[in-house]
């Protein structure tokens, strides 16, 4: 049973469009972040949060907002969707912080902007 | 900040026959090292985590030897299966730091062959 769930599975936007990714995870965990995955590089942190009603910038926001209305629900949000963000997006959360924890990680989100 | 390479990006071996993955990093004060497989199309699952000085850990089939005077973490694997073909990714985080997050290897793309 998938503790941490993303939607869409996969998605196409229209360049200039407003994308926006779900995340729900069950572990109960206070810690949920935002990753993308580009072919030949690692995963790359967009946004993370501690808290619900809270976001903090990881190493490459530009471009990106986040949402944490609950615990269980992360959302990333691309306002104006560029070709550049084409990419795997994956969603995670731990139990504390990165640094120590484990990330548990949802399936991914594979988004092409045309 | 935290400089992470991954070497090599690619790697196939027969099964049976040993493989080793190398991360070198650059940040003195990193102290927790992780090792994710990522099987083809599928996420991230850990595999193994290091958090102590100079340590061996045993575990799946893997060996992960941390040398942190030469900042060097590896994955070793001993004998090959079928099923070890996937996508390996190491992260490192410091243990200060006011920023929550981990840096990624790009990865090593591992193929099994029969």
């Amino acid at each position: 049973e998938a503790a941490v769930t993303q939607s869409p599975r996969s998605k196409v936007a229209v360049t200039g469009g407003k994308v926006t990714l779900s995340c729900h995870q069950t572990n109960n965990h206070d810690y949920m972040y935002w990753y993308r995955q580009d072919t030949g590089h690692g995963l790359r942190l967009i946004h993370y949060s501690y808290v619900a009603d809270s976001t903090e910038k990881g190493d490459i926001p530009d471009g990106y907002k986040a949402s944490r209305p609950s615990q269980e629900n992360f959302s990333l949000i691309l306002e104006l969707a560029s070709l550049s963000q084409t990419a795997v997006y994956f969603c995670a959360s731990s139990d504390g912080g990165a640094k120590a924890e484990t990330l548990y990680f949802g399936s991914g989100t594979r988004l092409t902007v045309l | 900040g935290e400089q992470v390479e991954q070497r090599p990006p690619h790697l196939s071996v027969r099964e049976g026959d040993s493989a080793v993955i190398t991360c070198t990093y650059t940040d003195p004060n990193s102290y927790y090292f992780f090792w994710y497989k990522q099987e083809p199309g599928a996420s991230l699952q850990l595999l193994m985590k290091v958090f102590s000085s100079t340590e061996i850990n045993e575990g799946q089939g893997f060996t992960v030897l941390l040398n942190k005077k030469d900042k060097r973490l590896s994955l070793n694997l001993t004998a090959a299966h079928p099923g070890d073909s996937a996508a390996y990714f190491c992260a490192v985080s410091a243990y200060t730091g006011g920023a929550d997050r981990l840096t990624f290897g790009k990865g090593t793309q591992l193929i099994i062959q029969p």
